[in-house]
C-alpha cells in the first residue's frame, strides 16, 4: 500500500539548534517528492521538491532535503532553527495526479 | 502569483443539512482537489478532478460529493452533514508540468467547518 510515515510528531527546540525530520514512504514506481510548511493562520506552502537530479535538495528559508532511495527516506533538514520556523510540516509523494501526504510534524521552536 | 480562494473561513452548519464549499483558482490549472485535515491525520482526499466534469474518488470520499463545472471552480457537496464532518477542508490546484507527477500544488486558506 502507498503510504509516507512520518515518526515525529511533535518536536520542540531552541533556536539555533539543528533540525532534522523524517520521512519514510512506500510507493511503486517513480516517486516525486514534497515537504510542504503551514506557519500559524497561514496556507500550506511548498518548501521543496524532488524529482530527478541531485538527490539533495534545497528549498527556501535554508530547508534541505536528502531523497535516500535505498532506505525510502526524505528527511527535512536546516542547521540552524529560528523562532519563526515554528509550523506543522508535511511530506508528501506523488504519482501522476495525487498526492499522500504524512501525517505532519509539529515543531516548536523556543526563543 | 497563483491564488486559490474558498469560499469560506469559517463554517457553522446543523446536521443533516446540505453544504457547499466553493473553490476557485486563477492558474487556469487542470487538476484541483479537495482534502481534509485533521489533527494527527495529515491531509486525507476527498476527491479531485483533472479536468471539467472529470472526477475521481480519493481516499475518504464516502458522505461528500463535487462538482467541476467549469475549469477555475471546483465544489465540495456533503449532501446531509454529519458531526463526523467538523474538520478543516482545504482545496488545492495544480497545473500538468513533466514530468508528470512533479507538480507543486496550491492550496487555498481552508475552510473550518463546524457541524453541530
Amino acid at each position: 500500500a502507498q503510504s509516507v510515515s512520518q515518526h515525529n510528531h511533535h518536536v520542540i527546540l531552541s533556536e539555533a539548534a539543528s533540525l532534522e525530520l523524517g520521512c519514510n514512504y512506500s510507493y511503486g514506481g517513480t516517486v516525486n517528492l514534497f515537504w510542504y510548511v503551514q506557519y500559524p493562520g497561514q496556507h500550506l506552502q511548498l518548501l521543496l521538491k524532488y524529482f530527478s537530479g541531485d538527490p539533495l535538495v534545497k528549498g527556501i528559508k535554508g530547508f534541505e532535503a536528502e531523497f535516500i532511495k535505498s532506505k525510502f527516506s526524505f528527511n527535512l533538514r536546516k542547521p540552524s532553527v529560528q523562532w519563526s520556523d515554528t509550523a506543522e510540516y508535511f511530506c508528501a509523494v506523488s504519482g501522476t495526479y495525487k498526492y499522500i501526504f504524512g501525517t505532519g510534524t509539529r515543531l516548536k521552536v523556543l526563543a | 502569483d497563483v491564488k486559490v480562494t474558498q469560499s469560506s473561513r469559517y463554517l457553522v452548519k446543523r446536521t443533516g443539512e446540505k453544504v457547499f464549499l466553493e473553490c476557485v483558482q486563477d492558474m487556469d490549472h487542470e487538476n484541483m482537489f479537495w482534502y481534509r485535515q485533521d489533527p494527527g491525520l495529515g491531509l486525507r482526499l476527498i476527491y479531485f478532478s483533472y479536468d471539467v466534469k472529470m472526477k475521481e474518488k480519493g481516499d475518504i470520499p464516502e458522505g461528500y460529493s463535487v462538482s467541476r463545472e467549469k475549469k477555475e471552480r471546483f465544489s465540495l457537496i456533503l449532501e446531509s452533514a454529519s458531526t463526523n464532518q467538523t474538520s478543516m477542508y482545504l482545496c488545492a490546484s495544480s497545473g500538468l508540468q513533466l514530468p508528470l507527477g512533479s507538480y507543486e500544488q496550491y492550496f487555498g486558506p481552508g475552510t473550518r467547518l463546524t457541524v453541530t
